[in-house]
């Protein structure tokens, strides 16, 4: 079946601009998880859904990052006034319910804010 | 709070020699734990997990982790590495209660003909 897609694969900004970052989770999946990783560095948890709702956004820098996820499937994350320090590879990543159980990650969306 | 270190960024080896990917964690009263690797231009893919039981696990490729309490440390290691091992690896740590994973910075295996 199909795996965590995300979508674009590339995205360059400008400075100041508004993005939209998509993620496709597997189907079925209830579990959907945002990560950024940072060039020469690991992923830091953004943001995790349990459903529909945000069940925990303590990895959030700050209060420009924001993510949806309306209908307990497809997730947006959304970014107003980018800034260079945004630039980074945003993971998706899905799971069943379940604490043991593997997730899943998309190949990712490179972002560079010039 | 939760942190995980992987000492080595990278880790340049001969094909067929042996290899181990340091891994610690900071110390918690349940936690499991995980590696997965990048390949180039490739998402991240679970390698092998540490749920609980015995605390050797292994892959379906040859690597094998084993997770030891009283060194808070879960080191990756393959007797005989092959060319596409070639990637990133990077450790993992969940707590019981918790869904989020806390990535290491990641070791660059290299393997050289």
């Amino acid at each position: 079946g199909a795996g965590v897609s995300q979508t674009p694969s590339n995205k360059v900004t400008e400075k100041g601009k508004y993005v939209e970052l998509r993620c496709d989770p597997i189907s079925g999946h209830t579990a959907l998880y945002w990560y950024r990783q940072s060039l020469g560095q690991g992923p830091e948890f953004l943001i995790y859904f349990q459903g529909t709702g945000a069940a925990d956004d303590s990895g959030l820098p700050n209060d420009r990052f924001f993510a949806v996820r309306p209908e307990g499937s497809v997730s947006t994350l959304k970014i107003q006034r980018t800034e260079r320090g945004d630039s980074a590879v945003y993971l998706c990543a899905s799971s069943s319910d379940s604490s043991y159980n593997e997730q899943f990650f998309g190949p990712g969306t490179r972002l560079t804010v010039l | 709070a939760q942190s995980v270190t992987q000492l080595d960024s990278q880790v340049p080896v001969f094909e067929e020699a042996p290899v181990e990917l340091r891994c610690n964690y900071s110390s918690s009263v349940s936690v499991y734990l995980f590696w997965y690797v990048q390949y180039p231009n490739q998402g991240l893919q679970l390698l092998l997990k540490y749920l609980s039981g015995s605390t050797l696990v292994e892959s379906i490729n040859g690597f094998e982790a084993e997770f030891n309490k009283s060194q808070t440390s879960f080191h990756l290691r393959k007797p005989s590495v092959h060319i596409s091992d070639t990637a990133e690896y990077f450790c993992a740590v969940k707590r019981d209660s918790s869904y989020k994973l806390i990535f290491g910075s990641g070791t660059r295996l290299l393997v050289r003909p």
